[in-house]
């Protein structure tokens, strides 16, 4: 067990590019969770998969923004069109099937994004 | 709506006790949990309490009262490495199986530890 991991670490862009960001969750977590957070700001909900399917959407997840999990294990999460307000760090998060009584959710080391 | 307060700073002196508050509104509640992050790193799981009361994790204890709404997270015995944002985040669960589990987080607790 490694951990959660997201690549790359860092990602400089300049606006209207796209953007894409991996996450590989701990083997055998069947959730899976995207979050954003800013600069003195706590972890933002964007989406969530169990398994492979896409479950729940923030509103703050607009349509630039696409996130996949296509065999239940890794995901991605596509910005296309980036803006400077996306600039921030994409946090993934992975947690065990079983009861929300069960559920702890793990962390990893995030992909930090600066739109030019 | 959903609200977390938290203070934003704390000082404390290496070797003391400090006490971390957080009240909260929420929609739902299914559970309380704080997390450490250390500047640019990831949150690290600290704590959980669904029941009221006291959960001691060595120099970790974290406790609840779900009718006002409140939790603290008490460290003990400081360490210069225990300089970090504390996260205090709240599980929103509407009670479907198919729902997420998601946290909703206050902005952090950023708590620095002087020799």
């Amino acid at each position: 067990d490694t951990g959660v991991s997201q690549d790359p670490r860092h990602k400089i862009t300049k606006r209207g590019q796209n953007v894409t960001f991996r996450c590989d969750p701990i083997s055998e977590h069947n959730r899976l969770y995207w979050y954003r957070q800013t600069l003195g700001q706590g972890p933002e909900f964007l989406t969530y998969f169990q398994n492979e399917a896409q479950l729940e959407k923030s509103r703050l997840l607009s349509d630039r923004f696409s996130a996949e999990r296509p065999k239940g294990s890794f995901s991605t999460l596509e910005i296309q069109r980036t803006e400077q307000g996306d600039s921030a760090m994409y946090l993934c998060a992975s947690s065990s099937p079983g009861p929300p009584r069960a559920d702890t959710q793990y962390f990893g080391p995030g992909t930090r994004l600066t739109v030019l | 709506g959903q609200n977390i307060d938290q203070p934003t700073e704390m000082t404390a002196t290496e070797g003391a006790i400090v006490q971390i508050n957080c009240t909260y509104q929420t929609s739902g509640f299914n559970g309380l949990f704080w997390y450490q992050q250390h500047a640019g790193e990831a949150p690290t799981f600290l704590s959980y309490n669904v029941l009221d009361g006291l959960e001691e994790k060595g120099r970790f204890s974290s406790f609840l009262s779900r009718s006002k709404g409140y939790s603290y997270l008490l460290l003990k015995e400081l360490q210069m490495k225990d300089s970090a944002s504390y996260l205090c985040a709240v599980r929103d669960w509407p009670g479907r199986m198919d729902s997420s589990y998601k946290l909703i987080f206050g902005s952090g607790t950023r708590l620095l530890v002087r020799p």
